[in-house]
C-alpha cells in the first residue's frame, strides 16, 4: 500500500529563518515521483517542487529544496529565509507508476515576524 | 489558458439529492482526478482518468460516479448526497508520467444537510 506520512501537524518559524517540513513515504514501486504543494488560506493548491526517485541530486527551486533520502524513504521540504507569505498548509505527495497521487495530511506552517 | 476550472464554487444539498460537480481543463492533459479534502485528512483520491473513455477508482470512490467522454471534461456525480460527503472537492489534471505535477482547480465547497 502506498502511504505518505507527515508527522508535524503544525510548525512555527521565525521570519528569515530556515524550516524543515518532514515527509516519509511507503511504496514498493521502484519508480515514483515526489511533490510538495502549498495551500494558503485562500485554498488553492500551488505546486512547489518535484523529486524523481532516480534523481541523484536533491531538487531545488528558489528558496525551496527537497532533502531526498531514498534509503530512509524521506523527502523533507526545506524552506530557507522564511517569509510571512510562507504561512500556509504544506502537503507532500507521491505519484506512482499507476498514475495515482497520494497525499499526506499536511503541515500547517506559521511564520512569526 | 484558463487552466482547470470547477463549478460551482459553493453548493448546499439536502440529504438524498444528487448533483454533478463540473471540471474542465484546457491544457490537453490526459490525466484528470478528483479529490476530497477534509480537515486533518489531507487530499484523498476519489476517481481518476488516464484518458477519454478510461476511468478508475481511487481510495474513496463510494457514493461518486465519473465519466470521461472528452479530454477536457471530467464531471463528478454524487448519486444520493449524504452528510459524510460534506467536504471541499478538488479537480486536478496533469500530463502522464511521474515527473509531471498536477494542476488544481479552485475547489468546490459542498455542504450536505
Amino acid at each position: 500500500a502506498q502511504k505518505i506520512t507527515q508527522t508535524q501537524p503544525g510548525m512555527f518559524v521565525q521570519e528569515k529563518e530556515a524550516v524543515t517540513l518532514d515527509c516519509t513515504y511507503d511504496t514498493s514501486d521502484q519508480s515514483y515521483g515526489l511533490f510538495w504543494y502549498k495551500q494558503p488560506s485562500s485554498g488553492e493548491m500551488i505546486f512547489l517542487i518535484y523529486q524523481g526517485s532516480y534523481d541523484e541530486q536533491n531538487a531545488t527551486e528558489g528558496r525551496y529544496s527537497l532533502n531526498f533520502q531514498k534509503a530512509r524513504k524521506s523527502a523533507n521540504l526545506v524552506i530557507s529565509a522564511s517569509q510571512l507569505g510562507d504561512s500556509a498548509m504544506y502537503f507532500c505527495a507521491m505519484r506512482n507508476t499507476g498514475n495515482q497521487f497520494y497525499f499526506g495530511t499536511g503541515t500547517s506552517l506559521t511564520v512569526i515576524p | 489558458n484558463a487552466g482547470v476550472t470547477q463549478t460551482p464554487k459553493f453548493q448546499v444539498l439536502k440529504t438524498g439529492q444528487s448533483m454533478t460537480l463540473q471540471c474542465a481543463q484546457d491544457m490537453n492533459h490526459e490525466y484528470m482526478s478528483w479529490y476530497r479534502q477534509d480537515p486533518g485528512m489531507g487530499l484523498r483520491l476519489i476517481h481518476y482518468s488516464v484518458g477519454a473513455g478510461i476511468t478508475d477508482q481511487g481510495e474513496v470512490p463510494n457514493g461518486y460516479n465519473v465519466s470521461r467522454s472528452t479530454t477536457e471534461d471530467f464531471p463528478l456525480r454524487l448519486l444520493s448526497a449524504a452528510p459524510s460527503q460534506t467536504s471541499v472537492y478538488f479537480c486536478a489534471s496533469s500530463s502522464p508520467g511521474l515527473a509531471y505535477e498536477q494542476y488544481f482547480g479552485p475547489g468546490t465547497r459542498l455542504t450536505v444537510t
